[in-house]
């Protein structure tokens, strides 16, 4: 049972354009929302996160837009760049524990 | 400051072998995880702690063993060895519950 669903799997983009991830979730008990990002053969260090009061969380370049009604949230890279490829994984945390979604390797085209 | 240190960050195993993870944490938190990470699978918890002493089981513990005797420390056992523990291992901590998940650089673990 995955409970937090993450999409696309894989991504390609060309250096300047807009990058997006998406992630949909079940349990409405969910109270935190990060992102983390991995590059190969390191562990994942948190990007960036929301809280389901928030619609729309913003750190430079990167976005999260969060839709509580519709369980679903998002990650936008702007003027995406080749340092940004890497792993990206969504997370939800329910009793103090973080579910992660599935993730997505973003490739950035120079 | 080293964060979260894990040993070994590699180790190749024979089915039925057993092994012990070790992870190191210096920044005084309380919470500490041990997670899987398959492709196409995201992370998994396998165990978590909440304090020393303490264990719990995440969402795919079976086939591990966990302790924690002091509070920096974070220990993940196989007892017998399977190939599906083929996986890199993940540790992490957090101050509490509440705060940010420090990922230590990861164990890669092969059983054949």
């Amino acid at each position: 049972q995955q409970q937090v669903k993450q999409s696309p799997q894989s991504l390609i983009v060309q250096k300047g354009g807009i990058s997006i991830i998406n992630c949909a979730y079940e349990n409405t008990a969910f109270d935190y929302f990060p992102w983390y990002q991995q590059f190969p053969g390191k562990g994942p260090a948190l990007l960036i996160a929301i809280r389901p009061d928030v619609s729309e969380k913003k750190e430079g370049r990167f976005t999260i837009s969060f839709n509580k009604s519709a369980k679903q949230f998002s990650l936008h890279i702007m003027d995406s760049q080749p340092g940004d490829s890497a792993t990206y994984f969504c997370a939800a945390r329910g009793a103090q524990k973080l579910v992660f979604g599935q993730g997505t390797r973003l490739t950035i085209n120079p | 400051n080293a964060g979260v240190t894990q040993t070994p960050k590699f180790r190749v195993l024979k089915t039925g072998q057993s092994m012990t993870l070790l992870c190191a944490q210096d920044m005084n938190h309380e919470y500490m995880y041990w997670y899987r990470q398959d492709p196409g699978m995201g992370l998994r918890l396998i165990h978590y702690s909440v304090g020393e002493g303490t264990t719990a089981k995440g969402e795919v513990p079976d086939g591990y063993n966990v302790s924690r005797l002091k509070k920096q420390n974070f220990l993940l056992g196989l007892e017998s060895a399977a190939p599906s523990q083929t996986s890199v291992y993940f540790c992490a901590s957090s101050y509490n519950g509440h705060n940010e998940q420090f990922f230590g650089p990861g164990t890669r673990l092969t059983v054949l």
